[in-house]
């Protein structure tokens, strides 16, 4: 069974470009979770997927961060303009359903470095 | 707000120790405790979980403990090997939630 899917692993980009960041969860995988984690630190939660609802985006910096889950399947997140704090690893997970009773599996992440 | 803390931040031990990792959290009321394995350029591994009414769980070499009164669990590695190097996280599911609050992680290296 082929894990959770992200592209791309890295990227560097300029400030004030955008960037986005596409994941593909585990086939059949109703909830789809972004997370950020900085460097030397746990993974904190950005939003959360319940099929093409986003039940939990309270930790989304709204005003430059934007995320999608068209059709239920994958997503995309968006940065537009990134700026030098963005330097970071985001990373995707999915699970059957939502937690505490489900395991949730995670991507390998994307590096992003802001320049 | 629950937080979680784990220290060591970081931890060097040679091949064949035993060795423990620490976590402890804030709020005592979670659903269950996590322990993940991650890996340079990877994602996280799930290696243990223990429910809110269990003390302890065990897989090969690894042995997770969770005192919830006190807001403490342990995962206890023994006869360590080079390929346990890696960082370990602990997360936790607070009752009613449904996120994990993760620690900052313990960067655990294992030297032959």
């Amino acid at each position: 069974e082929a894990g959770v899917v992200q592209s791309p692993r890295y990227k560097i980009i300029e400030k004030k470009q955008p960037v986005a960041f596409w994941c593909n969860p585990i086939s059949g995988h109703n909830t789809l979770y972004w997370y950020l984690q900085n460097l030397g630190q746990g993974p904190e939660l950005l939003i959360r997927y319940e099929n093409e609802e986003a039940v939990d985006d309270s930790q989304l910096p709204k005003d430059r961060f934007s995320a999608e889950r068209l059709k239920g399947v994958d997503s995309t997140l968006k940065i537009q303009p990134a700026e030098l704090g963005d330097s970071a690893v985001y990373l995707c997970a999915s699970s059957l359903s939502p937690l505490p009773d489900n395991e949730q599996f995670f991507g390998p992440g994307t590096r992003l470095t802001v320049l | 707000k629950q937080e979680v803390t784990q220290i060591p931040a970081a931890l060097s031990v040679p091949e064949g120790e035993n060795l423990v990792l620490n976590c402890s959290f804030t709020d005592s009321a979670i659903y269950n405790l996590q322990w993940f394995r991650q890996d340079p350029g990877k994602g996280l591994t799930s290696l243990l979980l223990i429910q809110s009414s269990q003390r302890e769980q065990t897989s090969g070499r690894l042995n997770a403990s969770l005192d919830k009164s006190s807001g403490r669990s342990t995962l206890y590695i023994a006869a360590s090997q080079p390929g346990d190097s890696a960082t370990y996280l602990c997360a936790v599911v607070g009752q009613g939630a449904q996120k994990l609050v993760f620690g900052q992680g313990t960067r655990l290296t294992i030297n032959p």
